[in-house]
């Protein structure tokens, strides 16, 4: 089935520092979600990619998706103590491979914690 | 909106006791899905229904039950809770691929 890996698992930085996480799919997705969840919550959706090699932003935040739709990158420049949490990627396999686009299979995450 | 709503938050059970985690949406939305959070391993799918009377395991369905007899709920059910299922549980709900979550259910099975 489906695998989504993410790397790295954790990572601490100081704040101001830069971050970026990645995500790899077994399989060409139809698209890449990015989800955040602060310690104690819930996943929080940030962003959805759709287009081969798409590339898009949120303030600090900026995601990328794969020339291949297989893997993405999230990279937070300037880090701040409210950017910590889990961040976890999603997708569903290509409907072109007979997978269906409401199931999603997620990342383990990775866990962000900023030293202020 | 109050969006995707659990109960209970909290919940201890013994082994062998039985419960069911309720969930419910007021999006109107067709999907709707629960999911396992294990600590540093992400969210694993129990079940999940596409549209009312419809329902399907998805990747550790074991243990649990599910019904959608309504668009807006959809419980889980644990026959014969074992210390295996203690975890934070997760209901969500969508109407294409992006999903909303409730604030979760932290289940211990002592």
């Amino acid at each position: 089935g489906q695998q989504v890996m993410q790397i790295p698992q954790y990572q601490h930085v100081q704040e101001g520092e830069d971050f970026t996480t990645y995500c790899n799919s077994s399989t060409t997705l139809s698209n890449i979600q990015w989800y955040k969840q602060r310690p104690g919550g819930h996943p929080v959706f940030l962003i959805q990619l759709v287009k081969s090699g798409e590339v898009k932003k949120q303030k600090r935040l900026t995601f990328q998706f794969g020339e291949a739709k297989k893997n993405s990158s999230l990279h937070i420049t300037a880090t701040q103590t409210t950017d910590v949490g889990t961040y976890f990627c999603a997708g569903p396999p290509s409907t072109g491979s007979g997978g269906s686009n409401y199931k999603l299979t997620f990342g383990k995450g990775t866990l962000l914690t900023v030293n202020p | 909106n109050a969006g995707v709503t659990q109960t209970p938050k909290f919940r201890i059970l013994k082994i062998g006791q039985s419960m069911t985690l309720q969930c419910a949406q007021d999006m109107n939305h067709n999907y709707m899905y629960w999911y396992r959070q294990d600590p540093g391993m992400g969210l694993k799918l129990i079940y999940y229904s596409v549209g009312a009377g419809i329902t399907d395991k998805g990747e550790v369905p074991n243990g649990y039950n599910v019904s959608r007899s309504t668009t807006e709920d959809f419980p889980l059910r644990l026959e014969l809770a074992a210390p295996s299922q203690t975890s934070v549980y997760f209901c969500a709900s969508s109407k294409g691929t992006i999903q909303y979550f409730g604030a979760g259910t932290r289940l211990s099975v002592l």
